[in-house]
């Protein structure tokens, strides 16, 4: 069975402290990692997908990288509009569905 | 802008009822997704359908059923709520492996 754990659970930074969130992972064969963003009370949004190890994404202050146990999503001088909780996710070959972590909540004070 | 819609963004139903939770996805996606979001759980999948009439269950599907008539929409049916079936709904659909796009969520609350 696919598993998926995000650490930390809670994220409390100041404006502009850069930080990394990790994602571990276990899966029979890898078919892609999934970044999402929440926002409270609204459903996720795309932030990246990465497919094999090595592979890096960014996106403004955002970057993800994956290993083939773990994905961490760096942070970088982050901003008070960053706060969120950003889920990750995994996808087995030959299967359908997305397997989520918990998630980790980021908050960012001005 | 793509859209996933969700009929509801709140619910309050009794114990008992029957309820349904309606999806409608306007990208003309082949796979469609229910998940519900518990604090500390994360997103656990109830059901999938990878195409018209046909599904699959996920994780969690016991006192659930679903059904998909037209490509665009995907109904979640709840046959007798019960409490422990409060919780955040989130719809979503994707073309083949490609990512995921999330409705605004169904908060239901169930007494």
């Amino acid at each position: 069975e696919d598993q998926v754990t995000q650490s930390p659970e809670a994220l409390r930074l100041q404006e502009g402290e850069s930080s990394s969130l990790n994602c571990s992972y276990t899966v029979s064969g890898l078919r892609g990692l999934f970044w999402y963003r929440q926002d409270p009370g609204k459903g996720p949004e795309f932030l990246f997908t990465l497919y094999s190890a090595g592979e890096e994404k960014e996106k403004e202050r955002l970057k993800a990288t994956l290993t083939k146990k773990e994905s961490f999503l760096h942070i970088t001088a982050p901003k008070p509009e960053d706060s969120a909780t950003y889920l990750c996710a995994v996808q087995a070959r030959n299967d359908y569905k997305l397997s989520f972590g918990a998630g980790t909540t980021v908050t960012v004070r001005a | 802008d793509v859209k996933v819609t969700q009929s509801s963004r709140y619910l309050v139903k009794r114990t008992g009822e029957k309820v349904f939770l309606e999806c409608v996805q306007d990208m003309d996606h082949e796979n469609m997704f229910w998940y519900r979001q518990d604090p500390g759980l994360g997103l656990r999948l109830i059901y999938f359908s990878y195409d018209v009439k046909m599904k699959e269950k996920g994780d969690i599907p016991e006192g659930y059923s679903v059904s998909r008539e037209k490509k665009e929409r995907f109904s979640l049916i709840l046959e007798s709520a019960s409490t422990n079936q409060t919780s955040m709904y989130l719809c979503a659909s994707r073309q083949a492996d490609e990512k995921l796009f999330f409705g605004s969520g169904t908060q239901l609350s169930v007494l």
